[in-house]
């Protein structure tokens, strides 16, 4: 079984302009997370989506971020436009609706973006 | 609100030696307790939990660790490392009650095993 997979692994983009990251989930997961790590700092939540309904978007940092699920597979997290202070990894995670109250997550391998 | 603190931001120890890592949280409501491991070039992949019941859990790679509530800890223990072990850990908490895939992490660990 496929686990979590993220695209691009690494991106670099010049200050003012707009990446996007996309999120694969482990297949029948409802839920999907997205966290982000900057440098040096600990890892922190984004938004949770639950099938294709954001159901607690708390952490976005600021509205020049866009995370869409649509159709309840994968996910997308736009930053537009970008700023330096957005550099770091960004995390995707998944979890079946049974599984939830355990807070068990499987974690992609992260993107790394780069904002020069 | 809650809150984790990994006490050491590097631990570096020879093979075969016993590695303990520490973490202490803080929260006002009852959580679960997580610590997950990163291998480079890998995504976050979880070691062990507690959720109820016995302090002291098992979790893959030999690794345990123990819940102490009254002293707010979850510290991390291996009782002979391997090379393999060479990773960054995490330690998290959740509230037990609401959305519990919102995990709280502490800084991370950067465990090296040196031969």
């Amino acid at each position: 079984e496929a686990g979590v997979t993220q695209f691009p692994s690494h991106s670099v983009i010049e200050k003012g302009q707009t990446v996007t990251l996309r999120c694969d989930p482990i297949s029948g997961h409802d839920n999907l997370y997205w966290y982000r790590r900057v440098m040096g700092k600990e890892i922190k939540f984004l938004l949770h989506f639950v099938k294709e309904s954001k159901q607690d978007e708390s952490g976005m940092p600021n509205n020049r971020f866009l995370a869409e699920r649509t159709g309840g597979t994968y996910s997308t997290l736009k930053v537009q436009p970008a700023e330096l202070e957005d550099s770091g990894v960004y995390f995707c995670a998944s979890s079946q609706v049974e599984t939830e109250n355990t807070g068990e997550l499987f974690f992609g391998e992260g993107s790394r973006l780069t904002v020069l | 609100a809650q809150s984790v603190t990994q006490l050491d931001s590097q631990v570096p120890v020879f093979e075969e030696a016993p590695v303990e890592l520490r973490c202490n949280y803080s929260s006002s409501v009852s959580v679960y307790l997580f610590w997950y491991v990163q291998y480079p070039n890998q995504g976050l992949q979880l070691l062990l939990k507690y959720l109820s019941g016995s302090t002291l859990v098992k979790g893959i790679n030999g690794f345990e660790a123990e819940f102490n509530k009254s002293q707010t800890s979850f510290h991390l223990r291996k009782p002979s490392v391997h090379i393999s072990d060479t990773a960054e850990y995490f330690c998290a908490v959740t509230k037990i009650s609401g959305n519990t895939g919102k995990l709280i992490f502490g800084q991370g660990t950067t465990l090296q095993v040196k031969p």
